[in-house]
């Protein structure tokens, strides 16, 4: 079992704030990293998938960053709305498509 | 495009017995993936079944099965059900592109074990 962490573990802002939240994985064995969004009664939607060192993507407000060297990506939302309020789940493959969650981080932000 | 579907959505059963899950995957994707939530823990890779066969398992006891059928929808058993298996339950469909998999999750199976 691979140990993949995120922090923190839940994270309140205000409306209009920018917010960012961290992924660490193992660094050996790396093959993509994924993000997820999860809002209440949702199923887990698909941000991001990142592969190389080094990626940046981005979505809208989101954007996400990758460091398969120290192991670790970051997500960053850019001027929070309620609608971000959402649990932000980060996943680890090693190559086959089992993948390695962490618990994830619950961002709520305060209209 | 027909999102995954579940059924049934929620679940109680009693311990010791049984319960099997559906999963019917988006059209086209031959892969499915289970995973389970507890409450404080991850999501835990259960297995993972292409094309009727199981390609990848998890680190769940034998009591936890799974099949595929030839139009891809997928169910999972859980024989002699514990407390501990009180959980929601989600299934995965997915396909490969661009060298990775892209997964669209189902709403998810609430089993509660008494």
């Amino acid at each position: 079992i691979l140990n993949v962490e995120q922090s923190p573990q839940s994270l309140h802002v205000q409306e209009g704030d920018s917010t960012n939240f961290t992924c660490s994985f193992p660094s050996s064995n790396f093959y993509a990293l994924h993000w997820y969004r999860w809002e209440t009664a949702k199923s887990p939607e698909a941000l991001f998938v990142m592969t190389l060192n080094g990626d940046e993507k981005k979505k809208g407000r989101i954007s996400a960053t990758l460091n398969t060297k120290e192991g670790y990506s970051y997500l960053y939302i850019k001027g929070s709305q309620p609608e971000d309020s959402a649990t932000y789940l980060c996943a680890f493959t090693t190559g086959a498509n089992n993948l390695f969650f962490g618990t994830g981080t619950r961002l709520t932000v305060i209209p | 495009k027909a999102g995954v579907t579940q059924t049934p959505r929620y679940l109680i059963k009693t311990r010791g017995q049984q319960v099997t899950l559906s999963c019917s995957p988006i059209s086209g994707h031959r892969s499915v993936s289970w995973y389970q939530q507890t409450p404080g823990q991850g999501l835990q890779f259960l297995f993972e079944y292409f094309s009727e066969t199981q390609r990848n398992k998890g680190n769940f006891p034998g009591r936890f099965s799974g099949r595929q059928f030839s139009n891809s929808r997928s169910e999972m058993n859980v024989s002699t059900l514990e407390l501990g298996d009180s959980a929601l339950y989600l299934c995965a469909s997915q396909f490969l592109a661009g060298g990775n998999y892209e997964q669209y999750f189902g709403p998810g199976t609430r089993l509660t074990v008494t």
